[in-house]
């Protein structure tokens, strides 16, 4: 009930490709939902974020689709760069309960 | 700048032997979290504390121990109980607000390896 599953595990595209990243969830308590990018050594860091009343999400190259009724999101990413091959993080989070996907890995080849 | 600074970056440590990782932010927020990231495994809650002086288990407590005697600070300590404790360790901190839910803020991880 509290798991997020993620899909793909890998993933690699060329430049300028739209890499899918989706994310499942049974807990319909859940009412928050970020993703995070992470770099090697790095700490993860929050790309986008959205509620369950809105269908979509855009920040510059980075759009989330949300799909209630499915309980259902993904992460596209527009016109993909080599600077954004990092590992992509899916979360969902009811009160203080925060859990995370267990990540893609975008390879993004130039 | 604020942010979260943890230290050290790479820690080694003998079996047998606990360790203390350190964390530190100035971001003036009330919550902070330890973090477990494995290859493969995502990220894994392993203490929490929204105040001073309080703190609780996450999914993956057993072996490990947290104290919060400052805002600031949330030392993670990894006892000689983990069975398994090689691994990248993540802090976090958050603000706490009535209603609305709040990013977490990431430190750049200490990296243990235990042998």
């Amino acid at each position: 009930q509290q798991q997020v599953k993620q899909s793909p595990q890998s993933l690699i595209v060329q430049k300028g490709g739209i890499p899918i990243i989706n994310c499942a969830y049974e807990n319909t308590a859940f009412d928050y939902f970020p993703w995070y990018q992470q770099f090697p050594g790095k700490g993860p860091a929050l790309l986008i974020a959205i509620r369950p009343d809105v269908s979509e999400k855009k920040e510059g190259r980075f759009t989330i689709s949300f799909n209630k009724s499915a309980k259902q999101f993904s992460l596209h990413i527009m016109d993909s760069q080599p600077g954004d091959s990092a590992t992509y993080f899916c979360a969902a989070q009811a009160g203080t309960a925060l859990i995370f996907g267990k990540g893609t890995t975008l390879s993004v080849s130039s | 700048d604020g942010g979260i600074t943890q230290s050290p970056k790479y820690l080694f440590r003998k079996e047998g032997q606990n360790v203390t990782l350190s964390c530190e932010q100035n971001l003036n927020h009330d919550a902070m979290y330890w973090y477990r990231q494995d290859p493969g495994q995502g990220l894994r809650l392993i203490y929490y504390s929204q105040i001073v002086n309080d703190f609780q288990k996450g999914d993956i407590a057993e072996g490990y121990s947290v104290s919060r005697e400052k805002k600031e600070s949330f030392p993670l300590t990894v006892t000689s109980a983990q069975k398994n404790p090689t691994a990248f360790y993540l802090c976090a901190s958050s603000t706490i607000r009535q209603g609305l839910n709040s990013p977490l803020h990431f430190g750049n991880g200490t990296r243990l390896t235990v042998t």
